[in-house]
């Protein structure tokens, strides 16, 4: 059974980073055709697309915040990663590693990480 | 970016009421719409997918449908475990975008 499960600070600066790793068990994260990626969730914008990263590891980005975003795949750990750079107030949320899928051309996400919380906060 | 535009924001229903939800995209996306629901303090679930494709192991009282721009989840017969949020997201274009939401309540 495919289990994603999120890691790193819970708090984090303003103007730093925001680094986290998703740890994947029950699956092999090279495994061909299959997508990887990060959804956020605010009470204000609700749940937002940040991105996703193919087991080749082509990246797609959500364009409001492909300038700070960088999503990586560490296949020897079974991991994939998020950073955020210049992170402000806005970027608190509950932060969701997923694993999109697809049937007949219909793409959807069937697995969830149990989330972490990241307050933006000096 | 597509804008999907949830409604109601909130729903009051007992037990055993028959509940519409309504989702409505501001492009046509064909049938690429997805239903998840969401309990507190957990991540979303996947309930329907394609509009009308109920995921595995999900109850049959839930249903969706639609195509184009507008869509409906439909549960026939409220259960107590059914009291959560219902989010739609859009699948036919990146970023892949989500509604804003429906919170359900107990009346």
């Amino acid at each position: 059974q495919l289990q994603l499960q999120e890691s790193g600070p819970g708090l984090v600066k303003p103007s730093e980073t925001l680094s986290l790793t998703c740890t994947v068990s029950g699956a092999s994260i090279s495994s061909s055709g299959d997508y990887w990626g990060w959804i956020r969730q605010t009470p204000g914008k609700g749940l937002e697309w940040i991105g996703t990263i193919y087991y080749s590891g082509t990246t797609y980005y959500n364009p409001s915040l492909k300038s700070r975003v960088t999503i990586s795949v560490d296949t020897s750990k079974n991991q994939f990663s998020l950073g955020l750079t210049s992170v402000t107030a806005a970027d608190t949320a509950m932060y969701y590693c997923a694993r999109p899928a697809a049937s007949s051309g219909y793409s959807y996400v069937d697995n969830w990480g149990q989330g972490m919380l990241v307050t933006v906060s000096s | 970016d597509i804008l999907m535009t949830q409604s109601p924001s909130s729903l009051s229903a007992s037990v055993g009421d028959r509940v519409t939800i309504t989702c409505r995209a501001s492009q046509s996306i064909s049938s690429y719409l997805n239903w998840y629901q969401q309990k507190p303090g957990k991540a979303p679930k996947l309930l329907i997918y394609a509009a009308s494709s109920l995921q595995g192991g999900v109850p049959s009282r839930f249903s969706g449908s639609g195509s184009g721009t507008d869509f409906t989840l439909t549960i026939s017969s409220l259960q107590p475990e059914d009291f959560a949020t219902y989010h739609c997201q859009q699948s036919h274009s990146s970023p892949y975008s989500f509604g804003r939401g429906t919170k359900l309540e107990i009346k």
